[in-house]
């Protein structure tokens, strides 16, 4: 079974620029998750999906949104794009269904914003 | 405020010797916890899990401990070996939100030949 992708797998933008990155679950997981990762703060939560549906949301401001599409597909967005914005952004998927709440890991979009 | 605190930011080992990392946590919220392997490069790899109605969990080499009244888990690799070298994070869920992870910041285990 193919594991979650992740593109692009690096991408270089210019403050006040947006940005659009995509990730593609595990196939029959309904849940997408997406988390930052910087060497200052680590890994935090930026928000979840599932069914199209944003269900938990991290303490990120507005610049940072995401959708996710009828095949569990997920994208997330940011605007106006600041020098802290530059991360890894990882996307995890996970089977929404009994007790499981492992989530699997794609590698990862490394953002620098210059 | 770090709900979720790993303080040993390193850790070498002996191969053959058991490994011990530690994490401890504030948030009485929390009821589920993980640990997650990652390699430079990779996204993180779930290792193992438990819920808080368990003490212990094994998986082969690798072993949680949850000690609720002191907000500790560990997770113990035996016997570890060079390919466990990576950095572990744990990782905390309450239950009403299972797939908002809360991730502690890391300890870098080596494990020496």
């Amino acid at each position: 079974k193919a594991g979650v992708t992740q593109t692009p797998r690096y991408l270089i933008k210019t403050r006040g620029q947006q940005v659009t990155l995509s990730c593609s679950p595990i196939s029959g997981h309904r849940s997408v998750s997406w988390y930052q990762q910087t060497p200052g703060q680590g890994l935090q939560f930026l928000f979840e999906y599932f069914s199209e549906t944003q269900r938990n949301k991290g303490n990120f401001p507005g610049r940072f949104s995401g959708r996710q599409f009828s095949n569990s597909r997920s994208e997330m967005n940011v605007s106006t794009l600041e020098l802290g914005d530059s991360a890894l952004y990882l996307c995890a998927s996970s089977y929404h269904g009994g007790p499981s709440y492992e989530q699997y890991f794609g590698p990862g979009t490394r953002l620098t914003v210059t | 405020d770090q709900q979720v605190k790993q303080n040993s930011p390193s850790l070498s080992v002996q191969e053959g010797r058991i490994s011990i990392l530690n994490c401890d946590y504030t948030n009485s919220m929390f009821d589920y916890f993980l640990w997650y392997k990652k390699y430079p490069a990779e996204g993180p790899t779930f290792l193992i899990s438990i819920s808080s109605i368990k003490d212990k969990n094994e998986d082969g080499r690798f072993t949680v401990f949850l000690n609720k009244s002191a907000k500790h888990l560990s997770l113990h690799i035996v016997p570890s070996q060079p390919g466990d070298s990576a950095v572990y994070f744990c990782a905390a869920s309450p239950s009403g939100s299972a797939r908002q992870l809360t991730f502690g910041s890391g300890t870098q285990l080596t494990v020496l030949p």
